[in-house]
């Protein structure tokens, strides 16, 4: 079974400052993963994608994560955070096989202060 | 514009009424789904659709209900046997062919119940 677990509901950073907002992954098999933002009352929005590609994958607005196999991790990182940056991200993992079911984290706000 | 639209943004539902969420997509995906977000919770899967005329139930599936008669369309409908209908719904849809692993999302409607 798949799972995936966002280790911090609530991250606070300064304007300007690096952010991290970490993910870890439970999968049999080589799986899909994604990172997605959703503003308030909005829809959610790709940011990036790791599809057994590419191990560091850069993304929309500068974002940028990393596949870790041996850690199980899929971390969102940015250099230098952004007042519009500010909003809720979700970690997805995906089972491409057969179902094509999405299984989310329950999301990491980000504030960003000024 | 090629997208995924939702309407209305906002429903009211009164106790005993079934309400209809409308979803409908331009982008010539095979399979759609719908989500129910709740405040501090991931994304939980109502039903999905691999092609028309086919549809599966998700995690939550108790008090909806949906239809694909047509490609371009998911309707979900909040029976009234959905005792606590009130919350954030989101439709999507995945990509088609040999990238078929990336899902994109409508606005949202948000269901309040009166």
């Amino acid at each position: 079974a798949q799972s995936v677990t966002q280790l911090d509901s609530h991250v606070s950073v300064s304007e300007g400052t690096p952010v991290l907002l970490r993910c870890n992954y439970s999968s049999s098999y080589s799986p899909s993963l994604f990172w997605y933002v959703q503003h308030p009352n909005k829809g959610l929005q790709l940011l990036l994608k790791y599809t057994s590609a590419a191990t560091l994958v850069k993304g929309i607005n500068g974002f940028e994560a990393e596949f870790k196999k041996s850690e199980t991790s899929f971390h969102l990182t940015k250099p230098s955070a952004h007042m519009s940056d500010a909003a809720e991200y979700f970690c997805v993992v995906s089972d491409l096989r057969g179902t094509y079911k999405y299984i989310f984290g329950t999301g990491t706000r980000l504030k960003v202060l000024a | 514009d090629g997208g995924i639209t939702q309407s209305p943004k906002y429903l009211f539902r009164k106790e005993g009424q079934n309400v209809t969420l409308s979803c409908e997509q331009n982008l010539n995906h095979d399979a759609m789904y719908w989500y129910r977000q709740d405040p501090g919770q991931g994304l939980r899967l109502i039903y999905y659709s691999q092609i028309v005329n086919d549809f599966q139930k998700g995690d939550i599936a108790e008090g909806y209900s949906v239809s694909r008669e047509k490609k371009e369309s998911f309707p979900l409908t909040v029976t009234s046997a959905q005792k606590n209908p009130t919350a954030f719904y989101l439709c999507a849809s995945r990509t088609s062919g040999e990238k078929k692993e990336t899902q994109y999302f409508g606005p949202g409607t948000r269901l309040l119940v009166l």
